[in-house]
């Protein structure tokens, strides 16, 4: 069984909709990561917890929001959707040694 | 500036053949450095970590070396098979801990063909 498990699997999203991504895990972790996915490139980490209740800003948090309501679950949330928002991401779980990454969510804003 | 470069982009074997995939990276600190296999639409599964000075991991088909010295690494995939198509991802972390960031390659993707 999936130890960290994203949905939706895809969207569609119109430009200035809110789009929310969630992740959820059971691999007891304390860190959660969001990380987008562009072709050509790396990931790029977007926001970052290491605790619930708190989030941190990642390399490109810019119109980007996170939430970490538990231990289990963190979404990630944009407000205002934008074409260059169009993109895989994906969520991760770690402890000091071990990283598990979700299936992946694939955006398309139009 | 991307601070992680894999070579070969894309790569083309014939199943049974060998292959070699190369991760050159400017990341410091280095602490440790991970290969991760991509399969199309899918998330990232780890392959090795490799951690000390000229470490050698073997995972398998799969094996892999670390040189800090000259901040470079090789995944070699030894009689490659049909489902070994995919992405393969180098990543640096500049922590020992979940602290640390990683930084990610953008990955060569191998094509392996009857």
């Amino acid at each position: 069984e999936a130890a960290v498990t994203q949905s939706p699997r895809s969207k569609v999203a119109v430009t200035g909709g809110k789009v929310t991504l969630s992740c959820h895990q059971t691999n007891n972790h304390d860190y959660m990561y969001w990380y987008r996915q562009d072709t050509g490139h790396g990931l790029r980490l977007i926001h970052y917890s290491y605790v619930a209740d708190s989030t941190e800003k990642g390399d490109i948090p810019d119109g980007y929001k996170a939430s970490r309501p538990s231990q289990e679950n963190f979404s990630l949330i944009l407000e205002l959707a934008s074409l260059s928002q169009t993109a895989v991401y994906f969520c991760a779980s770690s402890d000091s040694s071990d990283y598990t990454f979700g299936s992946g969510t694939r955006l398309l804003v139009i | 500036k991307t601070q992680v470069e894999q070579s070969p982009q894309s790569l083309v074997v014939r199943q049974g053949e060998n292959c070699v995939l190369q991760c050159n990276y400017s990341v410091t600190p280095d602490n440790h450095l991970r290969w991760f296999k991509q399969d199309t639409g899918k998330g990232l599964v780890s392959l090795t970590v490799l951690v000390h000075e000229n470490d050698k991991t073997s995972n398998g088909r799969y094996s892999a070396t670390l040189d800090k010295d000259a901040k470079h690494s090789t995944l070699h995939i030894t009689a490659t098979l049909l489902d070994d198509t995919a992405t393969y991802i180098c990543v640096v972390g500049d922590r020992g801990s979940a602290l640390g960031r990683l930084h990610f390659g953008a990955g060569t993707q191998l094509i392996v063909i009857p």
